[in-house]
């Protein structure tokens, strides 16, 4: 157990509105990750920290935004959601001599 | 970008049997993990490799660092029923970020009692 957790756990909004998702952790990891998963595309990063106020872009970054303004929460934003936006959302951390990644447990994200 | 090509995508197999699963790479790897998610949870990482030819188990479960460090398998014995879920390889670019994996698309498996 990474110490990961994730709010909301699941969430149904209308396209065109904001959307945040939280990730939280308590040991002071320092790199966190958002991923997305869908049908067929196995997990896409969307974008990474590897500090606070320090963040990069994943292979599928369109449409969303993140902050991290303290080590523990690391926050995915989706500014206008779409449809195509509908998926099921990990944070992840990293850990270990070899970087081993670990997951929290997701949030799914409808949008209708 | 770098893609790896996890097979099979789906097993049906009768509990008792062993299982096997496999996932290479175009470019070669430094690290190999294998992740399993049941339904509704995050994957959990279930055995990690570091070095060519290395062989580790973690109970039932066997995975290997290919020698040419393109590829990677897991082989389950004596699955269980609650083997079913989906198993993820994913890896590490040698030519890449250390803190950015590759995953692989997932093996669906199912074990019939």
């Amino acid at each position: 157990d990474a110490g990961i957790t994730q709010s909301p756990r699941h969430k149904v909004t209308e396209t065109g509105t904001p959307v945040t998702l939280r990730c939280h952790q308590t040991e002071n990891h320092r790199y966190m990750y958002w991923y997305r998963q869908d049908p067929g595309h196995g997990l896409r990063l969307i974008h990474y920290s590897y500090g606070v106020k320090d963040t990069d872009k994943g292979e599928v970054s369109d449409g969303y935004s993140v902050s991290r303004s303290k080590t523990e929460d690391f926050l995915l934003t989706l500014e206008s959601a779409t449809s195509s936006q509908t998926s099921v959302y990990f944070c992840a951390i990293t850990e270990g001599l070899a970087y081993e990644q670990y997951f929290g447990p997701g949030t799914r994200l409808t949008v209708t | 970008g770098q893609q790896l090509n996890q097979s099979p995508q789906s097993m049906f197999i009768q509990e008792g049997e062993d299982v096997s699963m496999n996932c290479t790479s175009s470019s070669i790897f430094n690290t190999w993990l294998w992740y399993k998610q049941d339904p509704g949870e995050g994957p959990v990482l279930l055995i990690a490799l570091y070095k060519a030819g290395e062989l580790t188990s973690n109970g039932r479960l066997t995975a290997q660092f290919g020698i040419t460090r393109k590829d990677s398998f897991l082989n389950i014995s004596a699955s269980i029923p609650s083997d079913v879920g989906i198993y993820f390889c994913a890896g590490r670019d040698s030519g890449g970020s250390n803190y950015k994996l590759t995953f692989g698309k997932g093996t669906l498996l199912t074990v019939n009692p």
